[in-house]
């Protein structure tokens, strides 16, 4: 079926250190892809989203680029502050009336 | 005003109690999902409507019961509530038609089954 992978965390940095959560995904389609924050005692909240090969989406620093042969969607940020902190979760969604697929999420601890 | 609303926020009853959840979108969306969410973050889809029609139904234990009185509420009724059912509760909506169209989410409602 499908699925999402993401980088086992925690994920520890320094504030102003460049991160990297690693994101793959195995689907039957061609899927939207999407990744979203939950800060603590919130719901998710759209960070950004890529519907189509080479597409890059980017919002607040970050960014995530479909890479359709590796089947990934990498999320980056060049330099990140301590609010940041909080789970990243990448999912897709194929065609209508689909649910979305989300990976187990990915915390990001960002330390002053 | 907020997206989607979901009350309660907080939820702490007796095992073998019924409780309801109750969730509004006002985005005009067609679409509307329940996610349970473990203590490990992990998100399950355990319900999707379309126009309130049920159009995904995850393998859920039937004490749980969607209804959508219309396209803009989904509400969560639980019966016979275990320990188990302990977990948050997220309401979303998506305008379904259009595959790459992102979901919002409600705050979640935290339930804790004692």
């Amino acid at each position: 079926g499908d699925s999402v992978t993401q980088m086992e965390g925690p994920v520890t940095l320094s504030e102003e250190a460049f991160l990297t959560i690693n994101c793959t995904y195995t689907a039957t389609g061609y899927p939207s892809l999407f990744w979203y924050v939950q800060y603590p005692g919130e719901g998710l909240q759209l960070l950004l989203k890529a519907t189509k090969a080479d597409d890059k989406g980017s919002n607040k620093g970050f960014e995530a680029t479909y890479r359709k042969e590796t089947t990934s969607f990498h999320l980056e940020k060049g330099s990140v502050q301590v609010s940041d902190s909080a789970v990243y979760f990448c999912a897709l969604k194929l065609d209508y009336g689909q649910n979305f697929v989300f990976g187990p999420g990915t915390r990001l601890s960002v330390l002053p | 005003d907020t997206a989607v609303s979901q009350t309660p926020k907080y939820l702490v009853t007796q095992m073998g109690n019924d409780k309801s959840i109750k969730c509004e979108q006002n985005l005009g969306h067609d679409t509307m999902y329940w996610y349970k969410q473990d203590s490990k973050k992990f998100l399950k889809i355990m319900f999707s409507y379309n126009n309130k029609e049920l159009i995904i139904n995850e393998t859920v234990p039937n004490r749980f019961s969607p209804k959508s009185p219309d396209k803009a509420h989904l509400n969560l009724h639980i019966n016979s509530l275990e320990l188990g059912d302990s977990a948050v509760y997220f309401c979303a909506s998506s305008q379904g038609i259009h595959f790459n169209t992102e979901a919002f989410f409600g705050q979640g409602t935290r339930l804790t089954v004692v």
